[in-house]
């Protein structure tokens, strides 16, 4: 079972908008509802921002947003900030013994 | 409060094995199913391994088969991996997470494991 491809690394100035994309397969991102975002920041555990595509977890600012068409995900980062620098992965069940992939993640910068 | 804690990280020599540990608080721990995910250093994050909540099933990556084994004490709120015959590429930080709406909703703070001579 592959990683799921993000690009490396996705930069922005502050109160822009960003994407994020993560490629799967039908066997994961494009097969299942269930594709999930994390936030990491250098040093800490990861965080859970989105489940299930698109739903954010309570707290989670609603600049956050997210979606999926085909087997690609996206994350969307609006009125970009300063705390947003992180790294990004997403996450997605799989019907293939390995039962969850991450992505590759993405290494948010803002300018 | 929900709160994940791991222990048992160190170094360890190749071949050699390792029993990491997770304690939980702050909710029902026999009623999450868990999750054990890696991530080396300056890499991503790997899951490597699922156990549901009453341990009848229980998943792993194709790269740890055969040599991790997961298990859970629900009565001591504890999650466990057991690491038999470590490689230097299992270097990493192992994180336990609790699994909620198919997804990991809260994380521990991770144990750093070491495999080198």
């Amino acid at each position: 079972q592959s990683a799921l491809t993000q690009p490396a690394s996705v930069s922005g100035s502050p109160g822009q908008s960003i994407a994020i994309s993560c490629t799967g397969t039908s066997s994961d991102v494009g097969g299942y509802d269930y594709v999930s975002w994390y936030q990491q920041h250098p040093g800490k555990a990861p965080t859970l921002m989105i489940y299930d595509v698109s739903n954010r977890l309570s707290g989670v600012s609603n600049r956050f947003s997210a979606s999926k068409s085909g087997n690609t995900a996206s994350l969307t980062i609006s009125g970009l900030q300063a705390e947003d620098e992180a790294d990004y992965y997403c996450s997605s069940y799989t019907s293939s013994s390995t039962l969850y992939v991450f992505g590759t993640g993405t290494k948010v910068t803002v300018l | 409060e929900v709160q994940l804690v791991e222990s048992g990280g160190g170094l360890v020599q190749p071949g050699g094995s390792l029993r990491l540990s997770c304690a939980a608080s702050g909710f029902t721990f026999r009623s999450f199913e868990m999750n054990w995910v890696r991530q080396a250093p300056g890499k991503g994050l790997e899951w490597i391994s699922y156990i549901s909540s009453r341990v009848n099933t229980i998943y792993y990556a194709d790269s740890v088969k055969g040599r991790f084994t997961i298990s859970r004490d629900n009565a001591k709120n504890s999650l466990y991996l057991q690491m038999n015959s470590l490689r230097a590429e299992d270097t990493a930080v192992y994180y336990c997470a609790r699994r909620e709406l198919l997804a990991f909703d809260f994380w521990g703070r991770g144990t750093m494991v070491t495999v080198s001579s």
